[in-house]
Order: structure tokens, then C-alpha cells, then sequence
């Protein structure tokens, strides 16, 4: 059973405040990485993909791969009360098939 | 361009009966996805479309739950007879191929009682 494993919070971080995120996968030959953001009673909206070892950057929001270690992880930075949600961590495999892990709730305090 | 259309958007039916739902993905894209998720757990996957061919449902309970895309464009999923523990929301999903980004729908949320 091909798993994706991430720490399900509630995690709780000041404004301003670095959040990080993290989440590990058990298939070994995944190419293709994301995060999916879920606000209660909404659908998941993509906020970043990464598909090579290292950091990629994108305004606030910066994802890392380490796929020797099977693990990726997303850095919020400057923390905002708007980035309080639940983020999902997405891994595509060879077969097609997109999986989620449960999610990580964050919330970030005024 | 529109974005991926659900309905209804909330379900509350008796254990044992039935229900359907309907998706109608963004307009071109070839692959539809139907995802579960229960409250406080990620979506799962129940059933993949290429066109109007299954790609993959290898965790669809088939013994309750089917799903069409007969023309290649909208889908049904339906359950019949449902359980308590199919409580969750159904979300629906596109892409233009079998590769990310998936675009979601709205979801139903299905009440079970």
C-alpha cells in the first residue's frame, strides 16, 4: 500500500511566524509532488508543485524535496491569520493515481 | 474558463437507500477523477476516467458503488445501498491528461443517517 504520511497538527504558529510543514511518502519511483491548500468546507486548491530534489520558491511559500530521503516539505513564511487552513500533501505516481496524505492543520494567530 | 461543476451540493439520505451524484468536468480535459474524504482524513481516490474508459478503481467498493462516463464528458457516481460510513464529502476533479494539476469541484457532502 503505497502511503503518504504527514503529521496531522493542529500546528499553531504567531503572525509573521515561519510554518513549516512536512510530509513523507512510501513509493520510491513518485515523480511529482504538491501541496494542495483546504479551507473548512472547501475543496483543495493547488498552491505548489515540485518535482526535482532541492527548494523551489514561490512569493510567500517555498517546497523542498529530498527524494532519497522521500520526503518533502512546505515553509510558509510571514504567516498570515488567511493562511489558517488544512494543507495536503499530494504525490503522483507512476501508475497515474494522485495521493493525499490526511493533512496538516495549521493555524496561525493573530 | 468555468470550473468543475458538482451537484447537488449536500446529500442527507437513510442508511440503505440510494443516491447519485454528478460531475461535469472543465470543458476539454480527459481525465475525471472522483476522490472520497471523510472528515479529518485526506481525498482518496475511488475511480479514474480517461475519456470515457476506467483508468483505475481498484479502490472503488464495487459491491455498492458504480460510476459512468458514458460520453466522455459528465459522470455519475452512485451508491446504492449506502452505509453509515460512506458519510463524506465526494469530490470530483479534471485535468487535461492523466498528469497533475487536478482542478476540484465544490464537492457533495453526503449525510448518512
Amino acid at each position: 500500500q503505497k502511503e503518504v504520511e504527514q503529521n496531522s497538527g493542529p500546528l499553531s504558529v504567531p503572525e509573521g511566524a515561519i510554518a513549516s510543514l512536512n510530509c513523507t511518502y512510501s513509493d520510491r519511483v513518485s515523480q511529482s509532488f504538491f501541496w494542495y491548500r483546504q479551507y473548512s468546507g472547501k475543496s483543495p486548491e493547488l498552491i505548489m508543485s515540485i518535482y526535482s530534489n532541492g527548494d523551489k520558491e514561490d512569493g510567500r511559500f517555498t517546497a523542498q524535496l529530498n527524494k532519497a530521503s522521500q520526503y518533502v516539505s512546505l515553509l510558509i513564511r510571514d504567516s498570515q491569520p488567511s493562511d489558517s487552513a488544512t494543507y495536503l500533501c499530494a504525490v503522483f505516481d507512476n501508475n497515474n493515481d494522485m495521493r493525499f496524505g490526511a493533512g496538516t492543520r495549521l493555524t496561525v494567530k493573530p | 474558463e468555468a470550473g468543475v461543476a458538482q451537484s447537488p451540493r449536500y446529500k442527507i439520505i437513510e442508511k440503505r437507500q440510494s443516491v447519485a451524484f454528478w460531475c461535469n468536468p472543465i470543458s476539454g480535459h480527459a481525465t475525471l477523477y472522483w476522490y472520497q474524504q471523510i472528515l479529518g482524513q485526506g481525498p482518496k481516490l475511488l475511480i479514474q476516467f480517461q475519456n470515457n474508459g476506467v483508468v483505475d478503481d481498484s479502490q472503488l467498493p464495487k459491491d455498492r458503488f458504480s460510476a459512468e462516463r458514458l460520453k466522455g464528458v459528465d459522470s455519475t457516481l452512485k451508491i446504492q445501498p449506502a452505509k453509515l460510513e460512506d458519510s463524506a464529502v465526494y469530490l470530483c476533479a479534471s485535468s487535461p491528461s492523466p498528469s497533475p494539476p487536478l482542478h476540484f469541484g465544490n464537492g457533495t457532502r453526503l449525510t448518512v443517517t
